[in-house]
C-alpha cells in the first residue's frame, strides 16, 4: 500500500490564483481531513470527510472547498490565494472504529 | 472551545528519560495521542490510550494520564538521537468524524 500520497510537495502561488492539492489513499478509509500547519499554532482542522459525498467544515474552513466524489481522493481547492493561507498542509485518513489517522507527507503552499 | 497546550522545547541528554507534558481542556475527550514529526515529513502516531485508561506501555514509550487534572505525559526512556523531533500531543472525542485537537507541539533535542 501506498497509504496517503499527497501532491504537490512544494507550490508557489501568486494572490488570486487558485490551485487544487490533491490527496489519495488506497486504505479504503472512510474518514478523510485536512490539516494546516502553522509555527506556534501546531495542526488545525480544515474540512473532513467521513465517506463519499459527505463532507463538513472543520476550524478554520475560510477560503477552502473540498468534495469526496470517491472514497480514495479528497482534493482541496483554493479559490483565491491569500499569503495568510502560506502553510503546510496535511490530508490524513483513518478507518473507524480504529482511529488511527494515518498523514500523508505534506504540501508546503507558499503565497506571495 | 478545546484548548491542547504543551511547552515549546525540551532538552535531553542520550541515554537519559525524556518526560514530554500535555494539558487539555475538554473533558469529554475520548482518545488521546501522541504523534511524532521528523523534520520535513507528516506526522506518525506513536501511540494513544483511551480515556479511561490510567497508564500504557509500549516498549520505550510509557503514557500517563491524570483525568482529573486533564494531564496527560509521554516518557521515553532511554532517549537516543533518531528520537529528536516534535512531539504532538492530540485528543478526540472519537465517533463517526473523530476530530483531531492539536496541542502546538514540544521540539526535543538530544545532546550526543
Amino acid at each position: 500500500n501506498a497509504g496517503v500520497t499527497q501532491t504537490p510537495k512544494f507550490q508557489v502561488l501568486k494572490t488570486g490564483q487558485s490551485m487544487t492539492l490533491q490527496c489519495a489513499q488506497d486504505m479504503n478509509h472512510e474518514y478523510m481531513s485536512w490539516y494546516r500547519q502553522d509555527p506556534g499554532m501546531g495542526l488545525r482542522l480544515i474540512h473532513y470527510s467521513v465517506g463519499a459525498g459527505i463532507t463538513d467544515q472543520g476550524e478554520v474552513p475560510n477560503g477552502y472547498n473540498v468534495s469526496r466524489s470517491t472514497t480514495e481522493d479528497f482534493p482541496l481547492r483554493l479559490l483565491s490565494a491569500a499569503p495568510s493561507q502560506t502553510s503546510v498542509y496535511f490530508c490524513a485518513s483513518s478507518y473507524p472504529p480504529i482511529y488511527e489517522q494515518y498523514f500523508g507527507p505534506g504540501t508546503r503552499l507558499t503565497v506571495t | 472551545g478545546e484548548d491542547v497546550e504543551q511547552s515549546l522545547f525540551l532538552s535531553v541528554r542520550e541515554g537519559d528519560s525524556s518526560v514530554i507534558n500535555c494539558t487539555y481542556t475538554d473533558s469529554s475527550s475520548t482518545y488521546l495521542y501522541w504523534y511524532k514529526q521528523e523534520p520535513g515529513a507528516g506526522l506518525q502516531l506513536l501511540t494513544y490510550i483511551f480515556s479511561n485508561m490510567d497508564m500504557k506501555q509500549d516498549q520505550r514509550l510509557t503514557v500517563l494520564l491524570n483525568k482529573k487534572d486533564k494531564h496527560l505525559s509521554l516518557r521515553i526512556a532511554d532517549t537516543q538521537t533518531g528520537d529528536s523531533a516534535i512531539y504532538f500531543c492530540a485528543e478526540s472525542q472519537g465517533g463517526a468524524t473523530n476530530k483531531l485537537i492539536f496541542g502546538t507541539g514540544t521540539l526535543l533535542a538530544v545532546q550526543p
